[in-house]
């Protein structure tokens, strides 16, 4: 498995400010993926992250709102732009390790007043 | 499109017993995986067990097992000797073999295990 850290934890954000998620891994990883849970909800994928090129974004999530970067092959970041209550939601991330498996991230729990 | 359906929302069972999370899944792939993780209140994500689908063996890991039928499209997650720990949230899910990583998710079981 991988060891994977999320920064924050958690927070709360007032309307229309953005915050930006790190995700650490302990080694070197391909890809990096990042995750929507809604309150109650399963999980969503937003995007695919590789080192060195644009993230790869599934259908109902865009750029301007989720940018990504990943600048090396340890650590990818998610901004929440322009937030609403609609984006109170875990976002986690999580890598595969060469097996066909994820593993995840302990998650960031935000909360949009 | 793949799909996974998990339609359980909530189960419990008493400690020591075995409760039985099912799952059902739609593909046209012949190559793909399936997995279980679990989501405990803390809410990190925990894999549970990993099946192949090229593999006719069921997976076990421990007090977890899987059956795992092909034909049925059926993923069923079996916990003997339940544990309180156990407690969590359950998702199922699918991934291709090919094509990327991305994996889909059912909408979850959540069980509670009883002292």
């Amino acid at each position: 498995s991988a060891v994977i850290s999320q920064k924050p934890s958690r927070d709360i954000c007032q309307r229309g400010t953005s915050l930006t998620i790190q995700c650490q891994v302990d080694s070197q990883v391909t890809m990096m993926f990042w995750y929507r849970q809604q309150p109650g909800q399963s999980l969503t994928l937003i995007a695919t992250a590789n080192q060195g090129s644009e993230a790869t974004y599934e259908s109902g999530f865009v750029i301007d709102k989720f940018p990504i970067s990943r600048p090396n092959l340890t650590f990818s970041t998610l901004t929440v732009s322009n937030m609403s209550p609609e984006d109170s939601s875990i976002y986690l991330c999580s890598v595969d390790r060469g097996r066909d498996t994820q593993y995840f991230g302990p998650g960031t729990r935000l909360t949009v007043l | 499109a793949q799909t996974v359906t998990q339609s359980q929302p909530e189960m419990s069972v008493q400690e020591a017993e075995t409760v039985t999370l099912s799952c059902t899944y739609d593909t046209s792939e012949n190559n793909y995986y399936l997995f279980w993780y679990k989501q405990p209140p803390s809410r990190q994500m925990i894999l549970v067990i990993r099946q192949e689908a090229y593999k006719q063996q069921n997976a076990t890991e421990n007090r977890f097992s899987v059956n795992f039928q092909k034909a049925a499209k059926s993923f069923s997650l079996k916990i003997s000797d339940s544990q309180l720990g156990d407690t969590a949230m359950y998702f199922c899910a699918f991934m291709k073999g090919t094509g990327g990583f991305k994996t889909i998710f059912g909408a979850g079981t959540r069980l509670f295990v009883k002292a």
